[in-house]
């Protein structure tokens, strides 16, 4: 299947600063590219849906001005995470549709994800 | 009521036992569904599609019942390595046109020697 990097692996920063996760797919390109998030044992909740050259369509409840995400190219996506705070440590994930897949089943393949924690 | 919904387990099985887990969803608009495994505090891997006519991938059996918005996955002679969390996703057509995935909660396995 497609293979999808992110970067960094894990993260941990003081409040009040901001981190940025890179999202690259490395063997396609993805016109769209999805961000969740993952609290412990919970699922993964979408934020946010990256498309390539155009806004990203967020979620209800997820603050766009706190997330933000730019799809710059058509192999990267990145989430930024303004001003971090200790509510905000999860695991970030994101994910990607590979074009070349055919048919109607749609598979999304994910990053390694990034643990972050806000101190 | 959540729109995928799962039972979380554990299920605690032996090597060997057959084990299956069920999903509902809300959604009648609902396109594909899949199985996703999740190692802990890793990222999902599909485990497999699932049509409508049932789909077998080796000990993996996935099932879907459109008209009760129904899944399962039945997981044959269960190995140790099976120990996961199976994340049932249901993907539907999000207002801006493209597919969105949604999650359960996920069902915890746990093969015990």
């Amino acid at each position: 299947g497609a293979v999808v990097s992110q970067h960094p692996s894990r993260v941990i920063c003081k409040s009040g600063t901001s981190v940025k996760i890179e999202c690259r797919s490395l063997d396609f390109q993805a016109t769209t590219m999805f961000w969740y998030r993952q609290f412990p044992k919970q699922s993964l909740m979408l934020m946010a849906t990256s498309n390539e050259g155009s806004k990203a369509t967020y979620e209800q409840g997820v603050e766009k001005d706190k997330f933000l995400i730019n799809h710059a190219s058509l192999t990267l996506s990145t989430l930024t995470v303004t001003s971090a705070h200790p509510e905000d440590s999860s695991f970030y994930i994101c994910s990607a549709r590979d074009p070349r897949d055919r048919g109607s089943t749609d598979t999304q393949y994910f990053g390694p994800g990034t643990r972050l924690t806000v101190l | 009521r959540k729109e995928v919904e799962q039972d979380p387990g554990p299920f605690n099985v032996p090597e060997g036992a057959t084990v299956a887990f069920n999903c509902t969803y809300s959604n009648s608009a609902s396109q594909s569904f899949f199985w996703y495994r999740q190692d802990c505090r890793k990222e999902p891997k599909l485990l497999m599609s699932v049509y409508s006519s049932g789909n077998e991938d080796g000990r993996f059996t996935a099932q879907l019942n459109r008209a009760s918005q129904y899944i399962s996955l039945l997981i044959r002679d269960s190995k140790l390595s099976d120990s996961a969390t199976y994340l049932c996703v249901v993907n539907l057509v999000a207002t801006s046109g493209t597919y969105k995935y949604i999650f359960g909660t996920g069902t915890r396995l746990k093969v015990l020697a």
